[in-house]
């Protein structure tokens, strides 16, 4: 079934460092593809999106590109801060029964130090 | 409200106990999702409902897992004779209508309940 791989955390970065956060995925179909976001003590929230291939989703200085060839869309930032410190989650979208779900990655906690 | 609200935040109960956990969507949302965050796993999908539409139950995880929607508006995860492996964060989550969530419609979580079985 479709599945959603991310790499394990947490990963751990000084202010202004570079960020990578691997995503794979496996889908039937073309799904689109998401990063969630969760501060602490909130709700999911969407970061980014890209609904098909070669699309690049960016948003708060944060972007990845979705790749078909590779089945991939990693979560990149040029320089983080602290206030980046969070839970990211990769999910791509799963049509089936008549509607869409979401089908998450197991999160990537990020810790960003001054 | 102005988003997806549960209730409790947190609860802590004992094995054997049942337990009602609360989602109040956004206004005018006909889509809802429940969703369990298990530590150190993904957000696992549970159950979907779509207005009047028989719910989508294909994720509960066994029998003692039940949810329903009253007025297609708040909806309620009840799980009887809880297990500690039931502990988790429990996630709910409403769209306008569910079919636009790969495109053009966005999804909105409420914050949780932590579900702690002691």
């Amino acid at each position: 079934g479709d599945s959603v791989t991310q790499m394990e955390g947490p990963v751990t970065l000084s202010e202004e460092a570079f960020l990578t956060i691997n995503c794979t995925y496996t889908a039937t179909g073309y799904p689109s593809l998401f990063w969630y976001v969760q501060y602490p003590g909130e709700g999911l929230q969407l970061l980014l999106k890209a609904t098909k291939a070669d699309d690049k989703g960016s948003n708060k200085g944060f972007e990845a590109t979705y790749r078909k060839e590779t089945t991939s869309f990693h979560l990149e930032k040029g320089s983080v801060q602290v206030s980046d410190s969070a839970v990211y989650f990769c999910a791509l979208s799963h049509f089936s029964g008549g509607y869409n779900k979401l089908i998450f990655g197991a999160g990537t906690r990020l810790a960003v130090h001054p | 409200g102005a988003g997806v609200s549960q209730s409790p935040s947190n609860k802590v109960t004992e094995k054997g106990k049942d337990v009602e956990l609360r989602c109040d969507p956004i206004s005018g949302h006909t889509a809802l999702y429940w969703y369990r965050q298990s530590l150190g796993q993904g957000l696992e999908f549970l159950i979907y409902f779509q207005g009047n539409s028989a719910p989508d139950k294909s994720g509960l995880p066994s029998d003692r897992f039940s949810a329903e929607r009253t007025g297609g508006s708040v909806s309620t995860l009840t799980i009887q004779r809880t297990q500690q492996e039931d502990s988790a964060v429990y996630l709910c989550a409403s769209s306008l209508e569910g079919q636009g969530i790969a495109t053009n419609e966005k999804l909105f979580f409420g914050s949780g309940t932590q579900l702690s079985v002691l």
